[in-house]
């Protein structure tokens, strides 16, 4: 079974920038798995961030972006922020299934 | 605007079943398949599913056939996640999301506890 990779941890200065990736333990990433970007805090509901490789979701600020780098899907904050600091999770869709990467926990500091 | 409400917590012994429902609202609820997601405490999101919102037709992932049942009623654009045999391995968030995983519920608390 294919797995979906993220880092598990990333860390980031405030103001800076942070690309996080989301990849296959097999073959390459494109648009055709319509990688979608989630934020999540404690206890809250996951927010969707980025839908279909770089669709940003309403409200979302432009600070957040999607795209294709190599063979991944990567989620880019720039100018990062202290609120910015959550549980990343991107997923991926293949054929009838979606499956979910393991998350990524960002640090602002 | 889209919504998508869920029940709340529920509290349950082994081997018990539970409903879990996710109402939906600002959209026409048969256009969109609707997915049900799981978060066991302190872990990552498992996709556990989804079902055509048209046809009734439900698609279980690895790991969630036999237990898990996706249902329907169109008429109240909801759709239910029921859960029988419960285990303390069911503890966890259920989240209901539309389509694309666009929008989410609230989430809802399953715990399953003697």
């Amino acid at each position: 079974q294919t797995v979906v990779t993220q880092e598990p941890s990333f860390s980031v200065s405030p103001g800076g920038t942070v690309t996080l990736t989301c990849g296959l333990s097999s073959g390459s990433v494109s648009t055709s798995y319509y990688p979608s970007w989630y934020q999540q805090t404690p206890g809250q509901a996951p927010r969707t961030l980025i839908y279909s490789t770089n669709t940003r979701s309403s409200g979302v600020p432009d600070r957040f972006s999607g795209s294709i780098l190599g063979n991944k899907a990567a989620l880019t904050i720039t100018g990062a922020q202290a609120d910015d600091e959550s549980d990343y999770y991107c997923v991926l869709y293949m054929g009838s299934n979606w499956v979910f990467g393991g998350g990524t926990k960002l640090t602002v500091l | 605007q889209v919504q998508l409400v869920q029940s709340g917590s529920e509290l349950k012994k082994p081997g018990a079943s539970v409903k879990v429902s996710c109402k939906a609202s600002g959209y026409t609820f048969t256009s969109y398949a609707m997915n049900w997601v799981r978060q066991a405490p302190g872990q990552g999101l498992e996709w556990m599913g989804w079902i055509n919102t048209n046809t009734g037709n439900p698609t279980y992932a690895q790991g969630f056939t036999g237990r898990f049942v996706f249902s329907l009623d169109t008429s109240v654009s909801t759709a239910y996640l029921q859960i029988s045999s419960l285990k303390a391995e069911d503890t966890a968030v259920y989240y209901c999301a539309k389509g694309s995983h666009d929008y989410w519920g609230q989430g809802t608390l399953v715990t399953v506890s003697s």
